[in-house]
């Protein structure tokens, strides 16, 4: 079974400096992988996705993830971070042969002043 | 344009007790995706409908759950005999087509809170 496990529950960082969040995913193959944010009291919304082409994937508000498959990382960073950027981040797989996404346990991102 | 809309917002319900959510997913998408959120964990998935039909229900946790779509349009999640382990907040989302590269776009979820 295809699976994302998020590394850490929680990331704590300074406004201005770098954003890193991790993810592991577990695919026999090359799997369909996302990350969505969702705001306090506001939907999913989608920040990247990586369907096998680059494996350098640039998303919306300066966010980026890179495909790692010999690490079998998905990890997501931003150069700098901002207080607007304080919400919950999720690591997706779409597993192969189905249609619904598998979502990761999340990690909330808070910015600090 | 509008989105993914749900309603109730917010539903508190007693123990036992029947409740409908409602979807209504962005018009003219295929595919339409049903999800729960338990407090503090990711998403679940339910159930997954291509038009009206459903080739996956895998995700359904008992048969108390069940879901409906008429018209490729609107969507009901109905769970029976409510329990207090149902208490979590339910998603939708819909997709102009199947498939990973489509992208699926959530709507703000029904609260659910059995008492």
């Amino acid at each position: 079974a295809q699976s994302v496990t998020q590394l850490d529950s929680h990331v704590s960082v300074s406004e201005g400096t770098p954003v890193l969040l991790r993810c592991n995913y577990s695919s026999s193959y090359s799997p369909s992988l996302f990350w969505y944010v969702q705001h306090p009291n506001k939907g999913l919304q989608l920040l990247l996705k990586y369907t096998s082409a680059a494996t350098l994937v640039k998303g919306i508000n300066g966010f980026e993830a890179e495909f790692k498959k010999s690490e079998t990382s998905f990890h997501l960073t931003k150069p700098s971070a901002h207080m607007s950027d304080a919400a919950e981040y999720f690591c997706v797989v779409s597993p192969t042969g189905r249609r619904a996404l598998t979502f990761g346990s999340g990690t909330r991102l808070q910015v600090q002043p | 344009g509008a989105g993914v809309s749900q309603s109730p917002s917010n539903k508190v319900t007693e123990k036992g007790k029947d409740v409908e959510l409602r979807c209504d997913p962005i018009s003219g998408h295929t595919a339409l995706y049903w999800y729960r959120q338990r407090l503090g964990q990711g998403l679940e998935f339910l159930i997954y409908f291509q038009g009206n039909s459903a080739p996956d229900k895998s995700g359904l946790p008992s048969d108390r759950f069940s879901a409906e779509r008429t018209g490729e349009s609107v969507s009901t999640l109905t769970i029976q005999r409510t329990q207090q382990e149902d208490s979590a907040v339910y998603l939708c989302a819909s997709s102009s087509s199947s498939g990973s590269r489509y992208e699926q776009y959530f709507g703000p979820g029904t609260r659910l809170t059995v008492t």
